[in-house]
């Protein structure tokens, strides 16, 4: 059964600072990862999708990063922004029904 | 497109009451999802469904019922609530179960309080 983990659950940085994100996966044999952020009280907005036969996803200030071999994602995050506070959510999709995985969030503030 | 709807925002029920959260989506996606997230604890697939009239437990599935009937609509049925199904229930849907139209799309949730 996959397992997601994401560490550090909670975060606090001053403005401008990069920073990354964590999510670790114990079977490799991904499909895809997908990033979500969560605002409160709010529905999980799409962030990123990445593929398994993909290494990395650019948006904007985000970067994500997958190694299967490793167990590993990144979310990178440059020049953080107090508008960038919310909770980062990972989840992976493996095994026969290809049904995602979440992992429990890392909840990020951002403090001018 | 308004995307993934859900109705109501928030309810508050009895203990043995039942209600029907309703879901719709208007990106003409395949599938369809159910999950509960509960402080802390990320999301939890209850119901799945990859299809009109073809539906599929998910982790957590005890308590409740689903029916999808038409490409657009996914309700979900709890039947005599409980206080342990206290949660915030999120609607998703995505094109298909594999590949970059795996994405998931996300519904605003229905806060549910069972007293």
């Amino acid at each position: 059964k996959q397992e997601v983990t994401q560490i550090p659950a909670a975060l606090s940085v001053p403005e401008g600072e990069n920073l990354v994100l964590n999510c670790s996966f114990t079977d490799s044999a991904i499909y895809n990862l997908q990033w979500f952020r969560q605002d409160p009280g709010k529905g999980l907005t799409s962030l990123l999708l990445i593929q398994s036969s993909q290494r990395e996803q650019t948006s904007g200030r985000l970067n994500a990063s997958l190694d299967k071999s490793s167990g590993r994602s990144t979310l990178y995050i440059a020049a953080s922004q107090p508008g960038d506070s919310a909770t980062y959510l990972c989840a992976v999709s493996s095994g026969g029904s290809y049904i995602p995985t979440f992992g429990r969030g890392t909840s990020l503030i951002v403090h001018p | 497109n308004a995307g993934v709807t859900q109705t109501p925002k928030f309810r508050i029920l009895k203990i043995g009451q039942s209600m029907t959260l309703q879901c719709t989506q208007d990106m003409n996606h395949n599938y369809m999802y159910w999950y509960r997230q509960d402080p802390g604890m990320g999301l939890k697939l209850i119901y799945y469904s990859v299809g009109a009239g073809i539906t599929d437990k998910g982790e957590v599935p005890n308590g409740y019922n689903v029916s999808r009937s038409t490409t657009e609509d996914f309700p979900l049925r709890l039947e005599l609530a409980a206080p342990s199904q206290t949660s915030v229930y999120f609607c998703a849907s995505s094109y298909s179960l594999a590949g970059a139209k795996n994405e998931q799309f996300f519904g605003p949730g229905t806060r549910l309080t069972v007293l």
